[in-house]
Formats: C-alpha cells, structure tokens, sequence
C-alpha cells in the first residue's frame, strides 16, 4: 500500500492552454473523489466515481471540467482552456469498497499565469 | 445543504496548553463527523472521527465527541506540542451513501515554545 498519488505535484501553465493530472488510488479502493483547494479555505467536492462510472458532480465543475476513470483504476481531472480563477490545489482522495476513511493525495498544485 | 463552520485561525498556543477548535455543523440525515489534519508541506491526513451520536473520536491525544442536540463536533486536546502545528479541518460525511465530504475553513493552529 503506497498510499494515493498524484502527478505531476506542480503544474505552472498559461491562461488558455489545457492542462491534465492524474490520480493514482489506492490498490482496490473502488470509489475516487477529485476536490479543489483554494488558499485559505477547505476543500471543495469536485466529482465523484465508483469504479468507472462518474456518479456526481458538483456545480463547480464547468464545461471545461472533464474528468474521467477508464478502467476502474486511475482516474485523469482535464481544464480547458485554464483561467487564472483555476489556480488552487487540485486533492484526489479514494476509499475501499467497505470503508468510509478517505485517503488524500498530496494533490497538484496548479498556476495559471 | 450540508455545511461546516469552525473557528477562525490562527489560534496561538503556548506548549502545552489546552486546545479547543469549536466546529458546528448543517446536514441532513446521520452525517459521519471527521477531523483532518494538514502539516505544513503534506496531504490532508485523517485525525479522528465519530459516526453517530454521543460517539467519541481519539487519536494522539485529540478527541471530539458528536453532540447532535448542539450539532457540533469541537476539537480538543489536553496539552499541545509544538509538534502539534498544522492545519485542522472539521468535516462531515454525506449520509446518502456516495460519502462525499463537505470541509470547514479549517483552522491554524501555531504552538510556540
């Protein structure tokens, strides 16, 4: 058990362009949760899978939102088209089939300039 | 919606001194309650937690009991060490089964030699 990870941890890019992290869950946690961290406040509900199907979003999540979880296993979060407004900590975090602890990632760090 | 409010940061102890971080809480339903833990520089990590009324989390001296009359889950330690330094986040658990979790604020808590 390696924990969740997340890559890459920072990402520096430019208004407009597109950007995609990744999230490796824990071994056999079927359930995965993206969440988005601003500074100086608590993480905020982005989405939600179980195994590969995507069973929530929040309001949050935009049309240049995407995220997806191809196989059960990993799960990518895309931004199009980045605005400054993006710039936060991007946290997945991931539980077992019978458990209710979720175990965060370290997160991504995003900047758009 | 389902919402948490703590106190604001940041709290300021001598070593120690006794800690409360007072967490009140909005949720429908039986919310699972959680206390999460971000030291400088890592993830959010799970500091305790309680599942229905009057039940009380511990873990390294912390502990919080559920009191649903007050809906509240308040933070407490007897005797805090420097090490003790970081960011705390109440939090609550969605009780309709995707267990999504809804954050405070959270609060930073510096303790001084």
């Amino acid at each position: 058990d390696t924990g969740v990870s997340q890559d890459p941890r920072h990402k520096i890019t430019k208004r407009g362009q597109n950007v995609t992290f990744r999230c490796d869950p824990i071994s056999e946690h079927n359930r995965l949760y993206w969440y988005r961290q601003t500074l100086g406040q608590g993480p905020e509900f982005l989405t939600y899978f179980q195994n590969e199907a995507q069973l929530e979003k929040s309001r949050l999540l935009s049309d240049r939102f995407s995220a997806e979880r191809p196989k059960g296993s990993f799960s990518t979060l895309e931004i199009q088209r980045t605005e400054q407004g993006d710039s936060a900590m991007y946290l997945c975090a991931s539980i077992p089939p019978r458990g209710s602890e979720q175990y965060f990632g370290p997160g991504t760090r995003l900047t758009v300039t | 919606g389902d919402s948490v409010t703590q106190m604001e940061g940041p709290v300021t102890l001598s070593e120690e001194a006794f800690l409360t971080i007072n967490c009140t809480y909005t949720a429908t339903g039986y919310p699972s309650l959680f206390w999460y833990v971000q030291y400088p520089g890592e993830g959010l990590q799970l500091l305790l937690k309680a599942t229905k009324a009057d039940d009380k989390g511990s873990n390294k001296g912390f502990e919080a009991t559920y009191r649903k009359e007050t809906t509240s889950f308040h933070l407490e330690k007897g005797s805090v060490q420097v090490s003790d330094s970081a960011v705390y986040f109440c939090a609550l658990g969605d009780s309709g089964g995707y267990q999504k979790v809804t954050f405070g604020t959270g609060t930073k808590l510096q303790v001084i030699p």
